[in-house]
């Protein structure tokens, strides 16, 4: 089975920080990764797919990068509604989640 | 409008079986792939179980053999079947619509809790 490694597990941040989160899959799975969000006692929500296609409706200062076995989530500029886990998920074979990146307030 | 719905959670037993039922409304659910994910409390999501609009289906190693998943086309509804539950099954159970392999519009869970 394909493995996920997110990093860092915790990230502390303030409002207007550009923040990274990073993402290794234990093989290549070309571009077939998504990032979601999720705050608490909700369900997830896609921000990414294909690695780095913004889905419909997320803010434009989430972006996503990388191939292979290397992607990144970035950022531009934290907003309030932002602090929440962001998960990877690859969907190559069949569908592994990385552990997950909580996003709290400095 | 896409709407899922779960139901069945509750205390069940060790050993024991639960039924999971996901109606969904704004769509087929026969005409997609759909997907169940969990969430054990205080950690991270796990992908447990796909069906293709095909038909076929799949599974992650922690529940093959165990759990099964299906869909009423009649009734729009998918389920999970869940049998020789453990106290690791112990989650928030999710269905999920799957666009482009991805889990695009997600239901807001059902609380499954095995425990003597």
């Amino acid at each position: 089975d394909i493995q996920m490694t997110q990093s860092p597990s915790t990230l502390s941040a303030s409002v207007g920080d550009r923040v990274t989160i990073t993402c290794r899959a234990s093989q290549s799975i070309s571009s077939w990764l998504a990032w979601y969000q999720q705050k608490p006692g909700k369900a997830p929500k896609l921000l990414i797919y294909k690695a780095s296609s913004l889905e419909s409706g997320v803010p434009s200062r989430f972006s996503g990068s990388g191939s292979g076995t290397e992607f990144t989530l970035t950022i531009s500029s934290l907003q309030p509604d932002d602090f929440a886990t962001y998960y990877c998920q690859q969907y190559n074979s069949p569908w592994t989640f990385g552990q997950g990146t909580k996003v709290e307030i400095k | 409008e896409v709407q899922l719905v779960e139901s069945g959670g509750g205390l069940v037993q060790p050993g024991g079986s639960l039924r999971l039922s996901c109606a969904a409304s704004g769509f087929t659910v026969s005409s997609n792939y759909m997907s169940w994910v969990r969430q054990a409390p205080g950690k991270g999501l796990e992908w447990v179980s796909v069906i293709y609009s095909g038909g076929s289906t799949y599974y992650a190693d922690s529940v093959k053999g165990r759990f099964t998943i299906s869909r009423d086309n009649s009734k729009n509804t998918l389920y999970l079947q869940m049998n020789s539950l453990r106290a690791e099954d112990t989650a928030v159970y999710y269905c999920a619509r799957v666009i482009g392999l991805t889990l695009r519009f997600w239901g807001k869970g059902t609380t499954v809790t095995v425990s003597s």
